[in-house]
């Protein structure tokens, strides 16, 4: 079953720094979309990126999609504290898959 | 007030006893979910439902069940043979196919 596998597992960074995240899958896909969690909750839909989009830009995230090599990046420009979560990718949508995730800890 | 909405958020249960999740949405969606989340994990779906009494597996249904009577409306049933029931449970619903996902904020299920 296709899956997103993001890259890396856990981010540490410092208040006002970028963050990237990178996410991988293994089949062609329809969209690719990011989510993030905040511990114990629910997940919240962040951006989706079409397969005929290379980059997708909302607010203070940028996000990439590279069909060919079958991997998305998500980049969060001027990081808060409040940005402190978990990213999910997922690909696709019915059975939509989502892999484990990077924890992202911005320090201030 | 337009969302989705899981009770409760923590539920208790001896090992052997079924459990049933509520899961509702008034967003009037066609599409709901059901995901397990494991400590440090990703989501793993367990049951997915397109339309009104139809529904298919995900990847763990073993050991669940679940009905979808309305479209506001998809419990989840966690039978006594689901062998590691305890876990996070988060309920998900979409327009249609290609949408975004609406998640609840979850139940945390302990069984002892």
């Amino acid at each position: 079953s296709q899956q997103g596998e993001e890259d890396p597992q856990a981010l540490s960074i410092q208040e006002g720094e970028n963050a990237t995240m990178n996410c991988s899958y293994k089949t062609s896909i329809n969209n690719l979309q990011w989510y993030r969690q905040n511990s114990g909750r629910g997940l919240v839909h962040l951006i989706l990126i079409r397969s005929n989009e290379r980059e997708k830009h909302s607010g203070r995230l940028r996000v990439t999609l590279d069909t060919s090599k079958k991997s998305s990046s998500l980049l969060i420009t001027a990081s808060r504290a409040a940005d402190t979560a978990s990213y999910f990718c997922a690909t696709d949508a019915y059975d939509m898959r989502f892999g484990a995730g990077t924890r992202l800890t911005v320090k201030p | 007030d337009g969302g989705i909405t899981q009770s409760p958020k923590y539920l208790f249960r001896k090992e052997g006893q079924n459990v049933t999740l509520s899961c509702e949405q008034n967003l009037n969606h066609d599409a709901m979910y059901w995901y397990r989340q494991d400590p440090g994990q990703g989501l793993r779906l367990i049951y997915y439902s397109q339309i009104v009494n139809d529904f298919q597996k995900g990847d763990i249904a073993e050991g669940y069940s679940v009905s979808r009577e309305k479209k506001e409306s998809f419990p989840l049933t966690v039978t006594s043979a689901q062998k590691n029931p305890t876990a996070f449970y988060l309920c998900a619903s979409s327009r249609l196919e290609g949408y975004e996902q609406y998640f609840g904020p979850g139940t945390r299920l302990t069984v002892t």
